[in-house]
């Protein structure tokens, strides 16, 4: 079965620092795509970075940087010196080879961040 | 460029009563997709459309209906509304290039569609 897991519900992380989302992800497709949002408290779903199965590189964004490690099926969100907009839940998905491009997610991470 | 767009943002429909979602991208894209966003928890696909005139289910497809007329349009129908859908709906849009080819495909999703059925 395909799935993502997201243990955290809820991280606090102090301003400038930076702070580590898990997502671990399962799912015996070969070929996928793992993808992570943004959801601020005005709701809108804002993409951040992407990283293939075959990349041989952590995807980086500005501050984001995704953590692969594919044979712990892990595709952590790292986010380097902390601001304030980034409170918002944080969503982990995957994209199957042959799922039509269908999304999975998972249920999410609020991330507080206090100044 | 707008992106997609969604319209209403705000909706509250009695039990039995039917609305249309409305979705709208202007990126050329050839996906589509409709979500539900319940309280606390992750997105979940309900339809989705690969072209015009192409539809699919997803993971909770009941008590809803679409059609894909034309590239950009995507609506979403639900005939009998039920407290139990009571949801934020995402409609999202990506292109993706002929199977087999690898390609980053991002899901861009418009605002959104609180939608509660009481």
């Amino acid at each position: 079965a395909q799935k993502i897991t997201q243990t955290q519900p809820g991280m606090f992380v102090q301003e400038k620092e930076a702070v580590t989302l898990d997502c671990t992800y399962d799912t015996s497709d070969p070929s996928y795509g793992l993808f992570w949002y943004k959801q601020p408290s005005s709701g809108e779903m804002i993409f951040l970075i992407y990283q293939g199965s075959y990349d041989q590189q952590n995807a980086t964004e500005g501050r984001y940087s995704l953590n692969f490690q594919k044979a712990r099926k892990s595709a952590n969100l790292v986010i380097s010196a902390s601001q304030l907009g980034d409170s918002a839940m944080y969503f982990c998905a995957m994209r199957t080879g042959g799922s039509q491009g269908n999304l999975i997610f998972g249920k999410g991470t609020k991330l507080s961040v206090k100044p | 460029n707008a992106g997609v767009t969604q319209t209403p943002k705000f909706r509250i429909l009695k039990i039995g009563q039917s609305m249309t979602l409305q979705c709208a991208q202007d990126m050329n894209h050839n996906y589509m997709y409709w979500y539900r966003q319940d309280p606390g928890m992750g997105l979940k696909l309900i339809y989705y459309s690969v072209g015009a005139g192409i539809t699919d289910k997803g993971e909770v497809p009941n008590g809803y209906n679409v059609s894909r007329s034309t590239t950009e349009d995507f609506p979403l129908r639900l005939e009998l509304a039920a407290p139990s859908q009571t949801s934020v709906y995402f409609c999202a849009s990506s292109y993706l290039p002929s199977q087999g080819q690898e390609s980053t495909d991002t899901q861009y999703f418009g605002p959104g569609t609180r939608l509660t059925v009481l």
